[in-house]
């Protein structure tokens, strides 16, 4: 079974990026993932799908500061010119064929 | 554009049963996707529970599996989550999310509901 490890904490400065990655486990390093933001006391919203080829497919009105990109079995999510509104939990999202799973979720924050 | 939105009791007692409801808007349940349920405890991060296909066909959390049923209302454009024998670990924020396609990315999401589990 897939499991998705994520890094508890990330922290960067005002208008400098940063990368969060989530690493696939074992024999699963050609799943597709999903990026999901989730700001202070809001719900989840979709950012983009990641392949594993490293194309990456934003959501509907997801600024271009966020792109995705993959190595082997990790996924990353760079955002760009980070703003104050970044600073939120950041969670992958991987599916196989009758599950669906979420990482642990990072905690991003902006300096 | 798709809208999904929760509803039900935000109170349950122990050992009773959870029950909520994801209206669509937008798009009928009848298409080709499957629809999720997913939750967060308090300060945790976000747990799947499963989800259903507009046939009927479902797919479970093992760690929920013997607890939860998920069934589909096509005439009423909703879907439906029940768990059974709640404790206080059961206390989350509930939501509903669905595919832009048939499976995978979560693409939407409502909006959530707290249900707190509590005599």
């Amino acid at each position: 079974q897939v499991v998705l490890t994520q890094s508890p904490s990330a922290s960067a400065s005002l208008g400098a990026s940063v990368n969060l990655t989530c690493t696939l486990s074992s024999g699963h390093s050609s799943n597709a993932i999903a990026w999901h933001q989730q700001q202070p006391e809001k719900g989840p919203r979709y950012l983009m799908k990641v392949n594993a080829d490293g194309n990456h497919i934003r959501g509907d009105d997801i600024p271009d500061r966020f792109s995705g990109s993959s190595s082997g079995p990790e996924r990353y999510l760079t955002i760009s010119s980070l703003q104050s509104e970044d600073e939120a939990d950041y969670y992958c999202q991987t599916w196989g064929t009758r599950i669906v799973l979420f990482g642990g979720g990072t905690k991003l924050t902006v300096l | 554009q798709m809208q999904l939105q929760e509803s039900g009791p935000g109170l349950v007692k122990p050992s009773g049963t959870l029950s909520l409801t994801c209206d669509v808007s937008g798009v009928f349940v009848s298409s080709t996707k499957w629809w999720s349920w997913v939750r967060q405890s308090p300060g945790k991060g976000l747990e799947w529970i499963g989800e259903i296909y507009h046939n009927g066909n479902t797919n479970y959390s093992p760690s929920l599996k013997s607890r939860v049923t998920i069934s589909i209302d096509q005439s009423k454009n909703q879907f439906s989550l029940k768990l059974t024998s709640v404790t206080a670990a059961d206390t989350a924020v509930y939501y509903c999310a669905s595919p832009k396609w048939l499976r995978g990315e979560l693409d939407c999401w409502g909006q959530g509901t707290l249900v707190t589990v509590s005599s």
